[in-house]
């Protein structure tokens, strides 16, 4: 069956620094959706790309869908105490009928 | 709008009780689904229902059960609690399937003793 994984599973930084987490499909997919779950909330949805190669950003975060539409990127410039939590991707199985969410990438920000 | 409710959001079950999640929806959503959230290993897809009258199986949907009632509601059934099905359980919808956005209940926090 279809597997999303991301790494890393964890990322510590220090407040202002860059952030980046990375998702691979073993499959090609239609669309990749990323999510943002806080700590102890539900996840949220952040953004949805659909083209090759697509670039999208939001105020200090990028979202990248890769060429072969297999693999994604988000990555957040200067991060801040709000941006704690676990970022997700995500993206349809086949027939497009489900959502296979990846393992995760937990953020933590040191003051 | 409410969006998703899940209830409860909390609950002790011990080993062997059965209990029901309940999930209603008010979006007018087609698709819904039942995962299921561990440390360290992501959301896990139990069931799905892509349309009303349907559903199916996701990764790991030994030990439950569901009934999507209607359009609105879809329930989760545990008919024998194990202690591995301790977890957080969360409902989610979406207009079609995996082409867009899910939308998340608040989820609830199950412990079986």
């Amino acid at each position: 069956g279809q597997q999303v994984m991301q790494i890393p599973q964890y990322q510590h930084v220090q407040e202002g620094e860059d952030f980046t987490t990375y998702c691979n499909s073993s499959t090609t997919l239609s669309n990749i959706q990323w999510y943002k779950q806080r700590p102890g909330g539900h996840p949220v949805f952040l953004i949805q790309l659909v083209k090759s190669g697509e670039v999208k950003k939001q105020k200090r975060l990028t979202f990248q869908f890769g060429e072969a539409k297999k693999n994604s990127s988000l990555h957040i410039t200067a991060t801040q105490t709000t941006d704690v939590g676990t970022y997700f991707c995500a993206g349809p199985g086949f027939g497009n009928e489900k959502l296979t969410f990846g393992t995760g990438t937990r953020l933590t920000i040191i003051p | 709008n409410a969006g998703v409710t899940q209830t409860p959001k909390f609950q002790v079950l011990k080993t062997g009780q059965s209990m029901t999640l309940q999930c209603a929806q008010d979006m007018n959503h087609n698709s819904m689904y039942w995962y299921r959230q561990d440390p360290g290993m992501g959301l896990r897809l139990i069931y799905y229902s892509a349309s009303e009258g349907t559903t199916d199986k996701g990764e790991v949907p030994n030990g439950y059960n569901v009934s999507r009632l209607n359009k609105r509601e879809f329930s989760l059934r545990l008919e024998s609690a194990a202690p591995s099905q301790t977890s957080v359980y969360f409902c989610a919808s979406s207009a079609l399937g995996g082409d867009t956005e899910a939308f998340f209940g608040q989820g609830t926090r199950l412990t079986v003793v």
